[in-house]
């Protein structure tokens, strides 16, 4: 059965460092990978989607990589904020999520 | 502006009662669908539904129901059978089409009295 890990529950860094998110997946190849943003109490927001035959995917201060070599990728917040404290969540292909991991930013 | 509507954002049931959470969207999506996410775990597909009056079992559809009789709602009830049904609910509607993002509602919380 497919299978998704994302990397620790939880991250706590610095104003102005950059979170470094990972998503492994197992038993499946999908075409693409996307994630998404969580805040408490609310529904998941799309950040970026990036598809199979793409390396590397930026959206103004987020930066993502897809390598189904490894059947992973890598979530990257540089000169990160308070205001990007939320929980993201990885979702490889279409109807199948990770659990998440919740970052803090330490003002 | 366009979005999916979730009501009630909190639900209370008592035991041997059936209950139904709102799903409402208004971005002409063929594609809804029901998650339920609990502490620790990633969403879990309930149900979907891709076309009006069609929909399919997800991974944990045991207990619980829907219906799609309009494209812009999809309710779903959760049943006495559903044993463990404390959880947030989400629901979701998706453009059909390759590599197309899904779009969430704010979710449900239920809870058992």
């Amino acid at each position: 059965s497919q299978k998704i890990e994302q990397n620790s529950e939880a991250l706590n860094i610095q104003e102005g460092k950059t979170a470094t998110l990972t998503c492994n997946y197992t038993n499946y190849s999908p075409a693409y990978l996307q994630w998404y943003r969580q805040d408490p109490g609310r529904g998941p927001v799309f950040l970026l989607l990036i598809r199979e035959n793409e390396k590397e995917k930026r959206k103004e201060r987020l930066k993502v990589t897809f390598d189904t070599t490894l059947k992973q990728s890598l979530f990257h917040i540089t000169a990160s904020q308070p205001a990007d404290s939320a929980t993201y969540l990885c979702a490889p292909g279409e109807l199948s999520f990770g659990a998440g991991t919740t970052v803090t930013v330490r003002a | 502006d366009g979005g999916i509507t979730q009501s009630p954002k909190y639900l209370f049931r008592k035991e041997g009662q059936n209950v139904t959470l709102s799903c409402e969207q208004n971005l002409n999506h063929d594609a809804m669908y029901w998650y339920r996410q609990d502490p620790g775990q990633g969403l879990r597909l309930i149900y979907y539904s891709q076309i009006v009056n069609d929909f399919q079992k997800g991974d944990i559809a045991e207990g619980y129901s829907v219906s799609r009789e309009k494209k812009e709602s999809f309710p779903l009830t959760v049943t006495s059978a559903q044993k463990n049904p404390t959880a947030f609910y989400l629901c979701a509607s998706h453009k059909t089409g390759s590599n197309q993002p899904q779009h969430f509602g704010d979710g449900t919380r239920l809870s058992i009295l």
